[in-house]
């Protein structure tokens, strides 16, 4: 079974702008949650998705959004960068999205705000 | 404070050692308890899961979790070179909103 992908790997921003960044889970499962990881903070939980439907939210600004399609694909959406949002985005996809279920992760998405 | 605690370390073992790796948290409402190893340039892979007081074992791997210290440890047994990893404790509620540790940087030299 294929894993969780992301993409795009690596991403090089000015701040300002905006991103879009793209997550596909394992086939079959419905819910994908987006995190991010920084030395400092480390990993910090964002949203969860979960059929199309965001469930759980985390303590980051409104300019973090994200949905989530029919497929559970998911996109994550930055606007305005700021140098602080340089990290590496996560994502991790579950069946159920139940605590405590099994969460795999995809590689990440670095992304560098100059 | 932070929910989780983890010592960041970074940790460095010879070959062979019995590595313990601890967090502690706040919040008694928390339920579920994973550990996950990162290697370098990848995302978390999940090693333990567990859900209630006790230890439990699969193979060189031993999570334990204390509720009413509200502590974990996870125990790495005769720790290899490819155990050099960070490791990131995690720590859930009922909906799937995660709590990480800061993760331990871990070093088993050969």
């Amino acid at each position: 079974k294929a894993g969780v992908t992301q993409t795009p790997r690596y991403l090089i921003k000015t701040r300002g702008q905006q991103v879009t960044l793209s997550c596909s889970p394992i086939s079959g499962h419905r819910s994908v949650s987006w995190y991010q990881q920084t030395p400092g903070q480390g990993l910090q939980f964002l949203f969860e998705y979960f059929s199309e439907t965001q469930r759980n939210k985390g303590n980051f600004p409104g300019r973090f959004s994200g949905r989530q399609f029919s497929n559970s694909r998911s996109e994550m959406n930055v606007s305005t960068l700021e140098l602080g949002d340089s990290a590496l985005y996560l994502c991790a996809s579950s069946s159920v999205g139940l605590g405590g279920d099994t969460q795999y992760f995809g590689p990440g998405t670095r992304l560098t705000v100059l | 404070q932070k929910e989780v605690e983890q010592d960041p370390g970074p940790l460095s073992v010879p070959e062979g050692a019995i590595v313990s790796l601890n967090c502690t948290y706040s919040n008694s409402a928390f339920q579920y308890f994973m550990w996950y190893r990162q290697y370098s340039r990848k995302g978390p892979e999940l090693l333990m899961y567990t859900y209630s007081s006790g230890n439990k074992e699969d193979g060189r791997f031993t999570a334990q979790v204390d509720k009413s210290s509200k502590y974990i440890s996870l125990f790495i047994r005769d720790s290899q070179p490819s155990d050099s990893a960070t490791y990131l404790c995690a720590i859930a509620y009922n909906n799937n909103d995660m709590r990480f540790g800061a993760g331990t940087r871990l070093t088993v030299k050969p």
